[in-house]
């Protein structure tokens, strides 16, 4: 079946410019997460969506990210006012809804990354 | 908070020769350990993972991982690597429980003939 996408698969943007990045999770995934990989760095953390419950946003690195995830499926990440320093390849995955011993024991599928540069 | 140590950035190996990536972490309670794999111009992937259980897990490809609870390691092993395991590998360690993972910076395994 078809994996998790993203789009667009690169953005360009000039500093203080809005930008909309897109997820479309594997279908009947209820769990879907947001990551950063900067250069140099791992991947970091961002924000969590279960179902409907309220999303775990305790990764987002300021109130210029913010997501949605509408009808429990497609996800947005929006960052307002880009900074240089949000140069990175964001991240989304999506994984099943988990059964016991926490959402982080399903495996969680990753798409091909959206790489944001700022200038 | 947690943590992952990749000490090793890079790793030069010959194919046919054997490989360990290193990990550590960092936590004093019950966590799951992982491996994903990002091979050139593809996302990443899971190579294995511990949950419980025996403490030695393998993948499909040869790789295998032995979680050391008391030395908080789940270094990568291969006896054998091919020109195809060139890729970058990733460390990750979740709480049990919790709602995210946390990765490590990464390994970048380079396979020469």
């Amino acid at each position: 079946g078809a994996g998790v996408s993203q789009s667009p698969s690169n953005k360009v943007t000039e500093k203080g410019k809005d930008v909309e990045l897109r997820c479309d999770p594997i279908s009947g995934h209820t769990a879907l997460y947001w990551y950063r990989q900067s250069l140099g760095q791992g991947l970091e953390f961002l924000i969590y969506f279960q179902g409907n419950s309220a999303p775990d946003k305790s990764g987002l690195p300021s109130d210029r990210f913010s997501a949605e995830r509408t009808g429990g499926s497609v996800s947005t990440l929006t960052i307002q006012r880009t900074q240089q320093e949000d140069s990175a390849v964001y991240l989304c995955a999506s994984s099943t809804e988990w059964t016991g011993g926490g959402p982080t024991r399903e495996t969680q599928y990753f798409g091909p990354g959206t790489r944001l540069l700022v200038l | 908070a947690q943590s992952v140590t990749q000490l090793d950035s890079q790793v030069p190996v010959f194919e046919e020769a054997p490989v360990e990536l290193r990990c550590n972490y960092s936590s004093s309670v019950s966590v799951y350990l992982f491996w994903y794999v990002q091979y050139p111009n593809q996302g990443l992937q899971l190579l294995l993972k511990y949950l419980s259980g025996s403490t030695l897990v393998e993948s499909i490809n040869g790789f295998e991982a032995e979680f050391n609870k008391s030395q908080t390691s789940f270094h990568l092993r291969k006896p054998s690597v091919h020109i195809s395991d060139t890729a970058e590998y990733f460390c990750a360690v979740a709480y049990k429980g919790g709602n995210k993972l946390t990765f490590g910076t990464g390994t970048q395994l380079k396979v020469e003939l």
